[in-house]
């Protein structure tokens, strides 16, 4: 009940094409829903984050979908670049922990 | 980084040894988490503290133990290092464990190999 399950484990996007990350968790007593960025070499850094109240926040390119009743959520990166190429990580937050996803590792395509 | 050091940032070690990873963070942050990061695993939680001498065990803390005797400084442990924990490990901060004040701020990591 504890797990955030995220998929792909990799994936590989044209320059230009949307990428699309998803997650899934079980715990409705999560609250919150961030993004993590990795870059090579780097610990991971926020990105983007969501409530469970809303259904969608965008960002500039990024974009997280929410779907309470699925208990799923998704990331979107519009218009993808290769800097955009790192590993991403969902989570979700609540009970006083944090749960991290396996991750994604996005490759950019030029 | 965020106000966060490891150090070392790379180490070679033999099986058997014992090893310590050392955090430091300029933010005063009350929490203060000790990652590893392994192909397949994400990032699993080894130890986390929640103030000076308070920690508490994560998910996979069987090998290591930590110490935090200042508020700045979190240090991490291999007791006798074996190879399964080869991996590069992260330090994390973060103000709150509670919902949305749950940000974690990472450090850059550091690189460990047993051999």
């Amino acid at each position: 009940q504890q797990q955030v399950k995220q998929s792909p484990q990799s994936l590989i996007v044209q320059k230009g094409g949307i990428s699309i990350i998803n997650c899934a968790y079980e715990n409705t007593a999560f609250d919150y829903f961030p993004w993590y960025q990795q870059f090579p070499g780097k610990g991971p850094a926020l990105l983007i984050a969501i409530r469970p109240d809303v259904s969608e926040k965008k960002e500039g390119r990024f974009t997280i979908s929410f779907n309470k009743s699925a208990k799923q959520f998704s990331l979107h990166i519009m218009d993808s670049q290769p800097g955009d190429s790192a590993t991403y990580f969902c989570a979700a937050s609540g009970n006083y922990q944090l749960i991290w996803g396996a991750g994604t590792k996005l490759i950019i395509k030029p | 980084d965020a106000g966060i050091t490891q150090s070392p940032r790379h180490k070679v070690t033999e099986t058997g040894t014992p090893v310590t990873l050392r955090c430091h963070q300029t933010e005063n942050h009350r929490y203060m988490y000790w990652y590893r990061q392994d192909p397949g695993h994400g990032l699993r939680l080894i130890h986390y503290s929640y103030g000076v001498k308070d920690t508490d065990k994560g998910e996979v803390s069987d090998g290591y133990s930590v110490s935090r005797s200042k508020t700045e400084d979190f240090l991490l442990t291999l007791e006798s290092a074996t190879s399964s924990q080869t991996s590069v490990y992260f330090c994390a901060i973060s103000e709150s464990r509670q919902g949305a004040q749950n940000i974690q701020y990472f450090g850059a990591g550091t690189r460990l190999s047993v051999l």
